[in-house]
């Protein structure tokens, strides 16, 4: 099945920074969607792209299908930004979703 | 308010009990889904749901159970077959085929 990676692990940042997330999928990919969860543990949709690019206010993101990746922009950085970013895409038709293991970003007043 | 409801937030079990996670959506979507999350690691499913009175077993279904007799509601059932339960548990749910998932808020489970 496919595998979803992503990098870094672990990000520090000072408040007012920009920052970059990658999202790689081993497999062609017909869904992707960036999630970023609190510190309650609740998942927070941020954006469903299975290509192209869409921006949400300070974040934006773009999937290159046909290279197998996906990038979360993160601008002007703020402390309520901190906590694990997730990717992921589903597995067959289905729904089911593979999920990286996660980037966790520590953002520093 | 349209969303994703789970209940309890925390609950607490003794060893060999069952126990049952309550989750209710009022998106009407067609399909809903059981995720496990263990500290520092990614999501994994447990068991999902297509449409009511049909589920399949997910990655790690073992020792868990679940039911889907109406459209709003995938209750999951920790077994005392499960070895290793502590953990924190989410549901989701979506239209169906791969269109945008929604996730709850999660109940974490702790064996006591």
């Amino acid at each position: 099945g496919i595998q979803v990676e992503q990098s870094p692990p672990d990000l520090i940042l000072q408040e007012g920074a920009n920052s970059t997330l990658r999202c790689n999928f081993s497999d062609s990919v017909n869904n992707l969607q960036w999630f970023h969860q609190n510190p309650w543990g609740q998942l927070i949709n941020l954006f469903y792209i299975p290509s192209g690019t869409k921006q949400n206010g300070r974040l934006s993101a773009t999937t290159v299908a046909t290279e197998r990746y996906s990038l979360l922009y993160i601008s002007s950085s703020q402390t309520t930004d901190s906590g694990v970013y997730f990717c992921a895409s589903p597995s067959g038709n289905t729904g089911k979703l593979i999920f990286g293991q996660g980037t966790t970003l520590q953002v520093k007043p | 308010d349209g969303g994703i409801t789970q209940s309890p937030k925390y609950l607490f079990r003794k060893e060999g009990q069952n126990v049952t996670l309550s989750c209710e959506q009022n998106l009407n979507h067609d399909a809903m889904y059981w995720y496990r999350q263990d500290p520092g690691q990614g999501l994994r499913l447990i068991y999902y749901s297509q449409i009511v009175n049909d589920f399949q077993k997910g990655d790690i279904a073992e020792g868990y159970s679940v039911s889907r007799e109406k459209k709003e509601s995938f209750p999951l059932t920790v077994t005392s077959a499960q070895k290793n339960p502590t953990a924190f548990y989410l549901c989701a749910s979506s239209l169906g085929g791969n269109t945008e998932a929604f996730f709850g808020q999660g109940t974490r489970l702790t064996v006591v």
